[in-house]
C-alpha cells in the first residue's frame, strides 16, 4: 500500500539555522513526490515537486529511491518559513495524491 | 480567476441532518478532487472527477456521501444523516493535465456536527 510518513509533528529551529523536514514513502512503482505548504490563514499550496529539481524560497528536496525518502532542506531558516509542511506522493499514471500527516515548522527569532 | 472556490467556509449542523458543499475549480482544469482533513492529519483522498466522470471513490466515502460534477465544471459533495465523526475540513482541489498532478486547493469547508 502507498504511504507517506513524516516522523516529526513539530520542528522548532532558530532563525538562520539549517532545517530538514523528513519524509519517507512506501510505493513499489515510480513515484512522483511533492512538498505542499500551508502558511497561517492561507490555503494549501504546492512548494516544490521532485521532477522539477528546483529550489523554491531556498528549499530543495532530493528524491532518494534507495532510502525511499524525499527530505526537504533549507540551509538558513527564516521566520517567514514558519508553516505546516506536507509531503505528498502521486502514484504513476494515477490521480490520487497521498499526503503525510504534516510537520509544523516553527522558526524562532 | 481567483482560484478554487468553496462554499460555505463553515457549516454547523446537528447530527442526522444533510449537508451539501460546493466547489468551483479553476475554469480550465478538468480534474477535480475532494479531500477530508481532520485535526493533526494530512488531507485524505475522498474522490476524483475527470470532467463529469467520477473515476474513483475512496473506501472512506461511505454510502452517506455522494459527489457530483454534472457539467464538468463545479462539484457538490453531499453528506446525508451526518454523524459527529464527519466533523472535518473538506477540501476541494483541481488540476489539469498540463500541470501534471500539481493540485490547486480551495480554502475548504469546515464542518462541525453537533
Amino acid at each position: 500500500a502507498q504511504r507517506v510518513t513524516q516522523p516529526e509533528k513539530l520542528l522548532s529551529v532558530f532563525k538562520g539555522a539549517p532545517v530538514e523536514l523528513k519524509c519517507n514513502y512506501s510505493y513499489s512503482g515510480s513515484p512522483e513526490l511533492f512538498w505542499y505548504v500551508q502558511y497561517s490563514r492561507q490555503r494549501l499550496q504546492l512548494l516544490l515537486r521532485h521532477i522539477s529539481r528546483e529550489s523554491i524560497k531556498g528549499f530543495t528536496a532530493d528524491l532518494n529511491k534507495g532510502e525511499t525518502s524525499f527530505h526537504l532542506k533549507k540551509p538558513f531558516a527564516q521566520e517567514e518559513d514558519s508553516a505546516m509542511y506536507y509531503c505528498a506522493l502521486s502514484v504513476t499514471g494515477g490521480f490520487k495524491t497521498i499526503f503525510g500527516a504534516g510537520t509544523r515548522l516553527f522558526v524562532k527569532a | 480567476d481567483t482560484g478554487v472556490s468553496q462554499d460555505p467556509r463553515h457549516k454547523i449542523t446537528k447530527r442526522g441532518q444533510n449537508v451539501t458543499f460546493r466547489c468551483d475549480p479553476i475554469s480550465e482544469h478538468n480534474r477535480l478532487y475532494w479531500y477530508r482533513q481532520t485535526l493533526g492529519q494530512g488531507p485524505e483522498f475522498l474522490t476524483y472527477f475527470q470532467n463529469e466522470a467520477q473515476l474513483e471513490k475512496s473506501r472512506l466515502l461511505s454510502d452517506r456521501f455522494s459527489a457530483e460534477r454534472p457539467k464538468g465544471s463545479f462539484s457538490t459533495l453531499e453528506i446525508q444523516r451526518t454523524e459527529q465523526g464527519d466533523s472535518a475540513m473538506y477540501l476541494c482541489a483541481s488540476s489539469n493535465r498540463q500541470g501534471g498532478e500539481k493540485l490547486f486547493f480551495g480554502s475548504g469547508t469546515q464542518l462541525s456536527v453537533l
